[in-house]
């Protein structure tokens, strides 16, 4: 069984710019929740898809958008990057049904928007 | 807006010792709520969960007790050890917003020997 990973593990952008960010589901999950972790704060929901669909969306804005792969990998997608963009990024992966305990993180994005 | 609170930004205590940590919420729909650990570089590790219709939920050395009327939940830890040196993050979730955790600001734990 392998876990959730993601990558790259360290981005510097400038400001303005576009970045993709890339998430491996554990073999078997369905759903995938994106979160964005600053300094010193816990991680904030973005958004989340299941079966390739958006289920839910925290509040970030629409510069903040995703794509579920049918192989349930999944991407994050950030354009016109602003500074407070710079924060670790998280996805965590699970299986519908099977519990709310059972999300699984990543080791998550560094970004850094210069 | 913050719906979850951890006021202790960190805790030290002695190897053998009980580490208690503690979470506050303010959104009386939560009915789920979760402990995560997480080590530097690593993404968070579920720990132990509770669901809002019990008060209390032993795993080992790790318990977590909920007050519903206190809005109020806590973990201990017992006894403590070295390796549990790491960050702790209070998480919430609503039954209808499976998945859409919302965390605390954590709480960095230091065991020392």
């Amino acid at each position: 069984e392998t876990g959730v990973t993601q990558s790259p593990t360290h981005l510097i952008k400038t400001r303005g710019q576009q970045v993709t960010l890339r998430c491996s589901s554990q073999s078997g999950h369905n759903t995938v929740s994106w979160y964005q972790q600053a300094l010193g704060q816990g991680p904030q929901f973005i958004f989340q898809y299941y079966r390739e669909e958006e289920n839910g969306r925290g509040n970030f804005p629409p510069r903040f958008s995703g794509l579920q792969f049918p192989n349930y990998s999944s991407e994050l997608n950030v354009n016109a990057l602003e500074l407070d963009d710079s924060a670790l990024y998280l996805c965590a992966s699970s299986f519908a049904g099977q519990g709310k305990d059972t999300q699984y993180f990543g080791p998550g994005t560094r970004l850094t928007v210069l | 807006d913050q719906q979850v609170k951890q006021n202790s930004p960190s805790l030290s205590v002695q190897e053998g010792r009980i580490s208690i940590l503690n979470c506050d919420y303010t959104n009386s729909m939560f009915d789920y709520f979760l402990w995560y650990k997480k080590y530097p570089a690593e993404g968070p590790t579920f720990l132990i969960s509770i669901s809002s219709i019990k008060d209390k939920n032993e795993d080992g050395r790790f318990t977590v007790f909920l007050n519903k009327s206190a809005k109020h939940l806590s973990l201990h830890i017992v006894p403590s050890q070295p390796g549990d040196s790491a960050v702790y993050f209070c998480a919430a979730s609503l039954t209808d917003s499976w998945g859409k955790l919302q965390f605390g600001a954590g709480t960095q734990v230091v065991v020392t020997p």
